[in-house]
């Protein structure tokens, strides 16, 4: 069963450039959560989507946006990159159905550097 | 707003030692709390979990209890291998009433020496 697949693995923009990420969960998972990961501020979640809905949004500007397609695949997208936007962008998906808390399975990431 | 508070690291222990890593919460109603493991160059895997008070979670030799009384999850495993050397992360369910915000400790350094 593949995993949760995220594209590219590394990526290197220059400021004030825009980037997109893309996700693609684990088959049959409709629930996809971003995170970004960095050496000072450690894990922050960014956003949810279940069935190409928002559900969540973490505190980030609105140069950070996402997006989910009928097939459960999503993509973020940052504009107008800053130098503390290099960062491990992971993914995560979830069954998430109903009541029942399965956990995430979290992809390899992407990590981009901002120069 | 909710919390998880991880003991700092980094964690140098020998082959076959025990380990225990603290881990405790602040939250309002009752999250699920989970334990991550990052390797080198990966992401997150999800090692156990545990979503109601008095829950054991176990994976690999892992366990953790969910105990609502002390509000802590501490993760522990009576003989390490070098192999588990990776961070280790305690989170819990955010708020907003959806499972996919989860809130993440800073993480936990393991070196395990042959």
């Amino acid at each position: 069963k593949a995993g949760v697949t995220q594209t590219p693995r590394y990526l290197i923009k220059t400021r004030g450039q825009q980037v997109t990420l893309s996700c693609s969960p684990i088959s049959g998972h409709r629930s996809v959560s971003w995170y970004q990961q960095t050496p000072g501020q450690g894990l922050q979640f960014l956003f949810e989507y279940f069935s190409e809905t928002q559900r969540n949004k973490g505190n980030f500007p609105g140069r950070f946006s996402g997006r989910q397609f009928s097939n459960s695949r999503s993509e973020m997208n940052v504009s107008t990159l800053e130098l503390g936007d290099s960062a491990l962008y992971l993914c995560a998906s979830s069954l998430a159905t109903g009541n029942t808390n399965y956990g995430y399975t979290f992809g390899s990431g992407t990590r981009l550097t901002v120069v | 707003g909710d919390s998880v508070t991880q003991m700092e690291g980094p964690v140098t222990l020998s082959e076959e030692a025990f380990l225990t890593i603290n881990c405790t919460y602040t939250a309002t109603g009752y999250p699920s709390l989970f334990w991550y493991v990052q390797y080198p160059g990966e992401g997150l895997q999800l090692l156990l979990k545990a979503t109601k008070a008095d829950d054991k979670g176990s994976n690999k030799g892992f366990e953790a209890t969910y105990r609502k009384e002390t509000t802590s999850f501490h993760l522990e495993k009576g003989s390490v291998q070098v192999s588990d050397s990776a961070v280790y992360f305690c989170a819990l369910t955010g708020g907003g009433g959806s499972q996919g915000n989860l809130i993440f400790g800073k993480g936990t350094k393991l070196s395990v020496k042959p």
